[in-house]
């Protein structure tokens, strides 16, 4: 499975836009790019997916390198309840029942 | 609309009990079913997935099974705990055939400790 890196963590200032940075160096061709976040004691919630263009919904965008090797999740406004460890996970052809996995994540602190 | 329901959501079992967790999926059929478990700090394993009835994929050996009797039921099951048992155990589901675009939804998840 490709793998991705996220920084550990990041913090952020509330009403402040917040970028969260994602690298697959070995990303496929076919592999979608897909955002979830957790909350404090919280199952994942999706957020976002994409696999070329950029995309955008009600809670964040996605940017993705015109290369394919980095993506970006933006919060345009920063709340509060946006405090959360947050997953990019690719998603890719071979990928038997729709399975994710996971790794470490970017933990996102907000400040007041 | 689609539900997922877990529980219970917390556990304190003693060190050799058994363990069944029960997850239910409501308003959408043959779904693709899955359990992780999170240890203490971050990152969530996956345990197990099923895509129908009796079909269970396993992703690490450990002292945990699974089984799906019924479409939208999926239970994870041991004989014996163990102290590293302990953990965040969640259910999510996903609809099949979109492997590489499907959303998946989390239940509430079973916090367990074993002492």
């Amino acid at each position: 499975d490709a793998k991705t890196t996220q920084p550990n963590s990041m913090e952020s200032n509330e009403e402040e836009p917040v970028h969260l940075p994602c690298n697959h160096s070995t990303i496929s061709g076919t592999d979608y790019i897909h955002w979830y976040r957790q909350l404090p004691s919280q199952g994942p919630e999706y957020v976002i997916h994409g696999l070329t263009s950029n995309v955008n919904n009600r809670m964040a965008s996605l940017a993705i390198a015109e290369d394919r090797k980095s993506s970006t999740l933006i919060l345009h406004r920063a709340t509060l309840r946006d405090a959360a460890v947050y997953y990019c996970i690719l998603n890719g052809r071979d990928n038997q029942g729709g399975k994710l996995i996971f790794g470490q994540g970017t933990e996102l602190s907000v400040k007041p | 609309s689609q539900t997922i329901h877990q529980w219970p959501a917390t556990l304190v079992q003693p060190v050799g009990s058994p363990l069944s967790l029960e997850c239910t999926v409501e308003g959408t059929s043959n779904p693709n079913l899955y359990w992780y478990r999170q240890a203490a700090g971050r990152g969530l394993q996956l345990l197990f997935y099923s895509v129908g009835i009796g079909q269970i994929s396993s992703e690490v050996p450990q002292n945990l099974s699974a089984s799906r009797p019924q479409d939208r039921q999926f239970i994870l099951s041991s004989k014996k705990l163990l102290l590293s048992d302990s953990g965040f155990y969640l259910c999510a589901w996903s609809v099949p055939g979109q492997p590489r675009t499907a959303e998946a939804f989390f239940g509430q998840g079973t916090r367990l400790t074993v002492v």
